[in-house]
């Protein structure tokens, strides 16, 4: 099993761009996390989706920040524009009908 | 609101057994779990715990949950330099495959 897939793995982009960071569960999940870890606020959820629709999304910290999940095996979180303080490390993590979520190696987003 | 605390260092010697504590607020958790972080990875899911049980133990790992006190532990006996990372508590809330939330993690230093 290759594990959750994401990319790219790093992404440096001036303020104001639109950054898309992709996500491929592993196959067979069903439910699909998005997290953000900075130094100062640590692991953050941002949203979730079960069975592809998404379930809480309170953690998204603005408008300028969606998310999608079109289908069982691709997740994308859009942020649009970006700005300094959306550097940090995306994880996604995906987890089967049980409590376990696996996570991804991380996108590492640096702003400029 | 939900919070998870942990102390933010342990240095241990190699060979000894090292002891990561862990307390939550939230009473309604239904499984509490540990993550393992190395440097520039994503996180390893370690073991976890349903919050029924007292204890759980998985080779070199014995995790011990109070639930009383909202106290959890990870135990790692014979602490090796491989173990050296940052490890995460994360509690879910007791929602079902809802998203989790995580201490801000407790670096763990070996020391030869």
């Amino acid at each position: 099993d290759a594990g959750v897939i994401q990319s790219p793995r790093h992404e440096v982009t001036e303020m104001g761009q639109e950054v898309t960071l992709r996500c491929k569960p592993i196959s067979g999940h069903n439910s699909l996390f998005w997290y953000r870890q900075t130094m100062m606020r640590g692991l953050e959820l941002l949203i979730y989706f079960n069975n592809n629709v998404p379930i809480d999304d309170s953690g998204m910290p603005e408008d300028r920040f969606s998310a999608k999940m079109p289908n069982a095996s691709f997740s994308t979180l859009k942020i649009q524009p970006s700005e300094p303080r959306d550097s940090a490390v995306y994880f996604c993590a995906s987890s089967p009908p049980s409590y376990e979520q696996y996570f991804g190696p991380g996108t590492r987003l640096t702003v400029t | 609101g939900e919070d998870v605390e942990q102390s933010l260092f342990l240095s241990v010697r190699e060979g000894d057994s090292s002891v990561i504590n862990c307390t939550y607020t939230d009473s309604s958790s239904t499984y509490l779990y540990w993550y393992k972080q190395e440097p520039g990875a994503g996180l390893q899911l370690l073991t976890y715990i349903f919050s029924n049980m007292d204890m759980k133990q998985d080779q070199r790992l014995t995790v011990l949950l109070n639930k009383k006190d909202k106290h959890l532990s990870l135990r790692i006996a014979d602490t090796q330099t491989g173990d050296s990372a940052i490890y995460f508590c994360a509690e879910n809330g007791g929602g079902g495959a809802d998203g989790l939330t995580f201490g801000k993690g407790t670096h763990l230093i070996i020391q030869p």
